[in-house]
């Protein structure tokens, strides 16, 4: 069974522009939730979606937003990058039923704003 | 605000000690407590869990003692490896009739065991 596949795994821009995170869930998986991980910071929520619909929602500004695939397939977009947004972002897929519990992460992607 | 804080921040242990890891949390509507393990250039994976309803659970090297009238949970590693260094993530998570279980993390402990 293939795990959580993020893409791409590394990326570079500067301040200003925009981002598109792709997240492709474990087969099966109609839960995503995205985190960003920063040194210190550990795992800060962002979103979950489960069928298409925004379930919850992290303290984010508005600039961070996400969307899901009725293939399951999810994707977040940052918009006017700033400095403090270089983070690995991490995409974790789960059931999503009632208290299933386990996440499973991606290897995430790594962006570096310049 | 944190609602699951985690402690230490770093931890060196030697091969074959033990190594512990100490978490804490506010929410009382916490009812699932799981550990990840978490490799340098990898997604966090689940390590192990506890629910509130059991004090101890053991798999293997690893042991969750869970205090639920302190609200504190924590991490025992036996006979620490080399292999085992890595950072662990404490977290815990509530559902909704909805279905949606919200998970909280902690800010995460780097662990390193040497030779």
């Amino acid at each position: 069974k293939a795990g959580v596949t993020q893409t791409p795994r590394y990326l570079i821009k500067t301040r200003g522009q925009q981002v598109t995170l792709s997240c492709s869930p474990i087969s099966g998986h109609r839960s995503v939730s995205w985190y960003q991980q920063t040194p210190g910071q550990g795992l800060q929520f962002l979103f979950e979606y489960f069928s298409e619909t925004q379930r919850n929602k992290g303290n984010f500004p508005g600039r961070f937003s996400g969307r899901q695939f009725s293939n399951s397939r999810s994707e977040m977009n940052v918009s006017t990058l700033e400095l403090g947004d270089s983070a690995l972002y991490l995409c974790a897929s789960s059931l999503g039923t009632y208290n299933t519990g386990e996440l499973f992460f991606g290897e995430g992607s790594r962006l570096t704003v310049l | 605000q944190q609602q699951v804080k985690q402690s230490p921040q770093s931890l060196i242990v030697q091969k074959g000690g033990i190594s512990i890891i100490n978490c804490a949390y506010e929410n009382t509507a916490f009812d699932y407590f799981p550990w990840y393990q978490q490799f340098p250039g990898k997604g966090p994976a689940l390590l192990i869990a506890i629910r509130p309803d059991v004090s101890e659970k053991k798999e293997g090297r690893f042991t969750i003692s869970f205090n639920k009238s302190a609200k504190q949970f924590s991490l025992h590693i036996m006979d620490s490896q080399p292999g085992d260094s890595a950072t662990y993530f404490c977290a815990a998570s509530s559902g909704n009739s909805g279905g949606y279980q919200k998970v909280t993390f902690g800010t995460g402990t780097k662990l390193q065991v040497i030779p």
